[in-house]
C-alpha cells in the first residue's frame, strides 16, 4: 500500500492530452513539493517535474505539473507513442521522515 | 552526473549483502543521496537517504534496523549494508542523487540499478 495514491492506468490517443493524479495527506503533499518520474520499459526512472511544476533541462513543455492542497497532477499534451511508460509521483513525508512514492500509473498511448 | 551501482547478487534468506554506488562528475560530499528499490513487476519504494556529511540518515520502516546507509566522501561512494535479508527484499536497487530543501525533496539523477535476489 503506497502512501501516495495514483490510478493504476490511463490511456489516450496520440496527439491527445492526459492527466495523472496523485493524492496524499498534509504530512506529505500538503506541506512539501511534489516531483514526478517517468520510467520507460527496462530503464531507470527519470525526473520529469520537480517542486510541483518545474521541468529539468531537456524535458519538453508538453509535460506539466500542478498541486492543490493534498493532491498533485501531471499533465501530458500532444501524446506520442514514446510517452508510453510508468509514471510516479514522489515527495517527502514529514511525519515518516522518509521519501514516499505513489504506486505508479501505466500510460498507454492507443 | 554518473552513478554506478554494484554488489547485487543472489543471497540466501537471513544473509547479508553490501551495495555500493560510485559517483562522479559532481561534488559528492555536498549532496544528499538516496537508495530506491523496485521489486519485480512492482512500483518504486524509497529505502533510505543520507545527508552530505553522513551525519543524518533516514530509513523506510520496512528496512529500519536491518539496513544501514553510509558514505565515504573521500572515495565518492555510497553504500547500503543489508542484513537479515528476506525474500521481499528482492528488487532492483537504485542509487539516486537527491536535492533536498526546506520543503522540497526530489531525485534528479539515478543509476542503472543492481539486482538483489533473496532466495534459497
Amino acid at each position: 500500500q503506497s502512501v501516495l495514491t495514483q490510478p493504476p492506468s490511463v490511456s489516450a490517443a496520440p496527439g491527445q492530452k492526459v492527466t495523472i493524479s496523485c493524492s496524499g495527506s498534509s504530512s506529505n503533499i500538503g506541506n512539501n513539493y511534489v516531483s514526478w518520474y517517468q520510467q520507460l520499459p527496462g530503464s531507470a526512472p527519470k525526473l520529469l517535474i520537480y517542486d510541483n511544476n518545474k521541468r529539468p533541462s531537456g524535458i519538453p513543455d508538453r509535460f506539466s505539473g500542478s498541486k492543490s492542497g493534498t493532491s498533485a497532477t501531471l499533465g501530458i499534451t500532444g501524446l506520442q507513442t514514446g510517452d508510453e511508460a510508468d509514471y510516479y509521483c514522489g515527495t517527502w513525508d514529514s511525519s515518516l521522515s522518509a521519501g514516499v512514492f505513489g504506486g505508479g500509473t501505466k500510460l498507454t498511448v492507443l | 552526473v554518473q552513478l554506478v551501482e554494484s554488489g547485487g547478487g543472489l543471497v540466501q534468506p537471513g544473509g547479508s549483502l553490501r551495495l555500493s554506488c560510485a559517483a562522479s562528475r559532481f561534488t559528492f560530499s555536498t549532496q544528499v543521496m538516496s537508495w530506491v528499490r523496485q521489486a519485480p513487476g512492482k512500483g518504486l519504494e524509497w529505502v533510505s537517504g543520507i545527508s552530505g556529511s553522513g551525519g543524518s540518515t533516514y530509513y523506510a520502516d520496512s528496512v529500519r534496523g536491518r539496513f544501514t546507509v553510509s558514505r565515504d566522501n573521500s572515495k565518492n561512494t555510497l553504500y547500503l549494508q543489508m542484513n537479515s535479508l528476506r525474500a521481499e527484499d528482492t528488487a532492483i536497487y537504485y542509487c539516486a542523487k537527491a536535492e533536498a530543501g526546506s520543503s522540497g525533496y526530489y531525485l534528479d539523477y539515478w543509476g542503472q540499478g543492481t539486482l538483489v535476489t533473496v532466495s534459497s
